[in-house]
């Protein structure tokens, strides 16, 4: 497609399930990146891969994330026993080589319930 | 790390009118983008600017990296200009640091 697509748009959950929320970079893209944004605060940085390899991810915040990139194209963030404070937006990014530009998706609205 | 600095905060402007908008830096940053994110969430790229000055229709932008500063200039501002912008910046990483944002709302 044109641009970033993510899914779902919205997803609720109830505390201690698993999520896992996907992104579909640009074509061609070799960069992507996970962001989390809380409510009237600007996107945190979670994690970045290049191609198929995660090269940082430091924004992690517990080990219950996840995020893989297996085919160095679409990639999935898993989230296992979601606590409230999970609930967020996050919003998924690709460039076409580590330097920006970067383009976000629509991101997924999470709420945990 | 890095800090990043936006102001002001909030913004109240009729439609019409001009504004600037400032983003502040604690480091010498390699990259630069300003964004505006809309009332329905998306997060859409304004300019990748990370130094000089750029022009885009209403909108233009000027770095000094030098002063560690960025500014942001809307011109004649519309309703749809309201949202929140954001200024984001790297130091030779790959992530991005988002400032706080400022909120314009443009009244009609």
């Amino acid at each position: 497609g044109a641009g970033v697509s993510q899914s779902p748009r919205y997803k609720v959950a109830k505390r201690g399930q698993d999520v896992a929320l996907r992104c579909d970079p640009i074509s061609g893209h070799v960069s992507l990146f996970w962001y989390q944004q809380a409510l009237g605060q600007g996107p945190e940085f979670l994690t970045y891969f290049q191609n198929e390899a995660q090269l940082d991810k430091s924004g992690l915040p517990s080990d219950r994330f996840f995020a893989e990139r297996p085919e160095g194209s679409v990639s999935t963030l898993k989230i296992q026993r979601t606590q409230q404070e999970d609930s967020a937006v996050y919003l998924c990014a690709s460039s076409l080589s580590p330097a920006p530009p970067q383009h976000f998706g629509d991101g997924t609205r999470l709420s945990i319930l | 790390g890095i800090q990043v600095e936006q102001s002001p905060p909030d913004l109240i402007l009729q439609e019409g009118a001009n504004s600037t908008l400032r983003c502040n830096f604690s480091d010498s940053v390699n990259n630069l983008q300003w964004f505006h994110q809309n009332p329905w969430g998306q997060l859409i790229n304004l300019f990748y600017i990370p130094s000089g000055t750029k022009q885009n229709g209403r909108l233009s932008a000027t770095t000094v990296a030098t002063e560690r500063y960025s500014l942001l200039y809307i011109s004649s501002s519309q309703t749809t200009d309201s949202g929140v912008y954001f200024c984001a910046v790297d130091n030779y990483g790959q992530n991005f640091v988002f400032g706080p944002g400022t909120r314009l709302s443009v009244l009609p």
